[in-house]
């Protein structure tokens, strides 16, 4: 089974700023896939970014982009350049090879003007 | 092209009665999901529906929970004599189905009262 830890339940940033949410995980899978997602108030869930376990170089997409350690579980997220329209929770999630999403339970961001 | 929709958007209902809960996944998708978000929690998984293989029913809570999906397209979750605990957003993706495409598109959820 697939577990999915993020530590921080509330995190905030100023506008402009870089902040970074942490997720741990744990599977015994040699290929997976991990995943941050973001939920706005509208409760639509926006994929954010993605990592797939055998690549070694770290995801970017324009003002995000992941810290992916393998060997220690770890896949933390940087957003640079914050904005006000940032804000919103923020699911780290794993997929395992029967193609199921294991979601962390969010950080909820706030971006301060 | 349209995303996944979900109707009711909102369902209000009182203790012990029936829902259904409506999910149509984008066209072409074989692959589809249901999800449980409660309050102050993560997206826990339900059921799994992957063309016209047996769901994977593997997270379905008790037997009061069920669901079905109709020519390999729409799906409807089905909650009997819901319980108070049985509150939480039901969200729904889907997948194209291919093995190297793993990204699931979600839609915007159902937010289910039970009182």
């Amino acid at each position: 089974a697939q577990t999915v830890t993020q530590s921080q339940p509330e995190m905030s940033v100023q506008e402009a700023e870089t902040v970074t949410l942490s997720c741990t995980y744990d599977t015994s899978e040699s290929d997976y896939y991990l995943f941050w997602y973001k939920q706005p108030p509208s409760r639509q869930m926006i994929l954010v970014i993605r990592q797939e376990a055998y690549k070694q170089q770290n995801a970017t997409e324009n003002r995000f982009s992941v810290n992916f350690q393998k060997a220690a579980k770890s896949f933390s997220l940087k957003i640079s350049d914050s904005q006000l329209g940032d804000a919103a929770m923020y699911f780290c999630a794993s997929l395992s090879s029967n193609y199921k999403l294991t979601f962390g339970k969010g950080t909820l961001l706030t971006v301060n003007p | 092209g349209a995303g996944v929709s979900q109707s009711p958007s909102n369902k209000v209902t009182e203790k012990g009665k029936d829902v259904e809960l409506r999910c149509d996944p984008i066209s072409g998708h074989t692959a589809l999901y249901w999800y449980r978000q409660s309050l102050g929690q993560g997206l826990e998984f339900l059921i799994y529906f992957q063309g016209n293989s047996a769901p994977d029913k593997s997270g379905l809570p008790s037997d009061r929970f069920s669901a079905e999906r109709t020519g390999g397209s729409v799906s409807t979750l089905t909650i009997q004599r819901t319980q108070q605990e049985d509150s939480a957003v039901y969200l729904c993706a889907s997948r194209p189905g291919g093995v190297l495409v793993v990204e699931q598109f979600f839609g915007p959820g159902t937010r289910l009262t039970v009182l």
